[in-house]
């Protein structure tokens, strides 16, 4: 079944405390990002990857880091988490930068 | 910079009654347009998208959506609302990249609609 598979789904940690979310998708997708939601904002893009070692900052990129070592895995660390990076987060993914995105279940971050 | 609006942060609709959900954007050139729709506690699913082709463009579910060039608008209709309908619904633009950058899709901040009984 293609799918984009986010881990974990919930978390609740404490500022300052490094934490990682990782992202897969078993399309052979070349595009990969990841946004956040908030109420009343939509979704924002934090960063994006259009290919393997070819990642670049979105809307929001603050706070935020991201690699892209493999095609399938795009995960998004944040190095010093806060509380105003609570937040739901979505990884998504797509052919190319053109072709409509396949998204995540999403992951529910609470940061205290 | 491209944005989205969406008009209406809450939308109610009687079962059976038509639905429409609001989209405007500001974009230099004609870009790409998409509606996705959210179930709770799940990600985002592709309704419909609009790629230069043709304006009237049919999705799932029964929804469609109409580009308008001289509006500036990509409203989203469905014409006999149904209890599973309701969900929260995006509307988004990806613009035609500058020399060197990326397309970016940019999200509306959302349209909740509820069916009632």
């Amino acid at each position: 079944e293609a799918q984009v598979t986010q881990n974990p789904r919930y978390l609740i940690t404490v500022t300052g405390k490094k934490l990682t979310v990782t992202c897969s998708q078993n399309m052979n997708h070349e595009y990969m990002s990841w946004y956040r939601q908030d109420p009343g904002l939509g979704l924002r893009q934090i960063y994006y990857s259009m290919n393997v070692e070819v990642t670049d900052k979105g809307d929001v990129p603050e706070g935020y880091k991201v690699s892209r070592k493999e095609k399938r895995n795009f995960p998004l660390i944040l190095e010093s988490p806060s509380p105003n990076q609570t937040s739901l987060y979505f990884c998504a993914s797509s052919f190319n930068q053109n072709q409509p995105q396949h998204f995540g279940d999403g992951t529910r971050l609470s940061i205290l | 910079a491209q944005s989205v609006t969406q008009l209406g942060s809450h939308v109610s609709v009687s079962e059976g009654a038509l639905v429409l959900l609001r989209c405007n954007y500001s974009s230099s050139v004609p870009p790409y347009l998409f509606w996705y729709v959210q179930y709770p506690n799940q990600g985002l699913q592709l309704l419909l998208k609009y790629t230069s082709a043709a304006t009237l463009v049919k999705g799932i579910n029964g929804f469609e959506a109409e580009f308008k060039k001289s509006e500036t608008s990509f409203h989203l209709t469905k014409p006999s609302a149904h209890m599973s309908d309701a969900a929260e619904y995006f509307c988004a633009v990806s613009d035609v990249p500058q020399r060197g950058s990326a397309r970016q899709l940019t999200f509306g901040s959302g349209t909740q609609l509820t069916v009632l009984p």
